[in-house]
């Protein structure tokens, strides 16, 4: 069965500088991934995803990700962050295998802007 | 095109009750899905429909259930609610097409609060 950790449970930076959030997988195949963001009181949205070609994978609001297979690892980084960025992030996989929409999620990571 | 709408965003019910939750899809989007968010379990998925059908199923007892209308909106419905229900319903449609590479738009959701 598919799984998806991330590491970090709150993570705080200072505006306008860079940012990275990890993310690892498990799954016995190439997976289908991705970063969703969350805002308080809202659901979700999605930032990128990543099914196949390139391993770098560019998203809205200046997010990207990079897939490395050998360290099951999915991170999203954004060179600089901005106060609006102040979200909970989640990490999410799914299976290529299947005809369903089902998506696994990690458990997110809090992140906060320090002015 | 308006987005995934769910009704109502807040509710308040009582232990032993049951609660229906609704969710109308992006238009033209045929697969809708359900997800549970709670602070400790973070983001757990329930069942997705599609067609009227059901294609996927979480690991959530029979009090929940689910079904999909021709017009693709949903309904969700938990019975004798317990405490450990409170969350944040989340619905989530998508064109139900190509399984997990689907885009999944996701609704504000709807905060149930179980006294």
């Amino acid at each position: 069965a598919q799984s998806v950790t991330q590491p970090d449970i709150h993570i705080t930076v200072s505006e306008g500088a860079s940012l990275e959030l990890r993310c690892n997988y498990s799954y016995g195949a190439t997976p289908y991934l991705f970063w969703y963001v969350q805002s308080p009181g809202q659901g979700l949205q999605l930032l990128l995803k990543y099914f196949s070609g390139d391993t770098l994978v560019q998203g809205i609001k200046g997010f990207e990700a990079e897939f490395k297979r050998s360290q099951s690892s999915f991170n999203l980084r954004k060179p600089s962050v901005h106060w609006s960025d102040a979200a909970e992030y989640f990490c999410a996989v799914g299976r290529r295998d299947s005809s369903a929409s089902k998506i696994i999620f990690g458990s997110g990571t809090r992140l906060s802007i320090r002015p | 095109k308006a987005g995934v709408t769910q009704t109502p965003r807040y509710l308040i019910k009582t232990r032993g009750q049951q609660v229906t939750l609704s969710c109308s899809p992006i238009s033209g989007h045929r697969s809708v899905s359900w997800y549970q968010q709670t602070p400790g379990q973070g983001l757990q998925f329930l069942f997705e429909y599609f067609s009227e059908t059901q294609r996927n199923k979480g690991n959530f007892p029979g009090r929940f259930s689910g079904r999909q209308f021709s017009n693709s909106r949903s309904e969700m419905n938990v019975s004798t609610l317990e405490l450990g229900d409170s969350a944040l319903y989340l619905c989530a449609s998508s064109k139900g097409t190509s399984g997990s590479t689907d885009t999944q738009y996701f609704g504000p959701g709807t905060r149930l609060t179980v006294l």
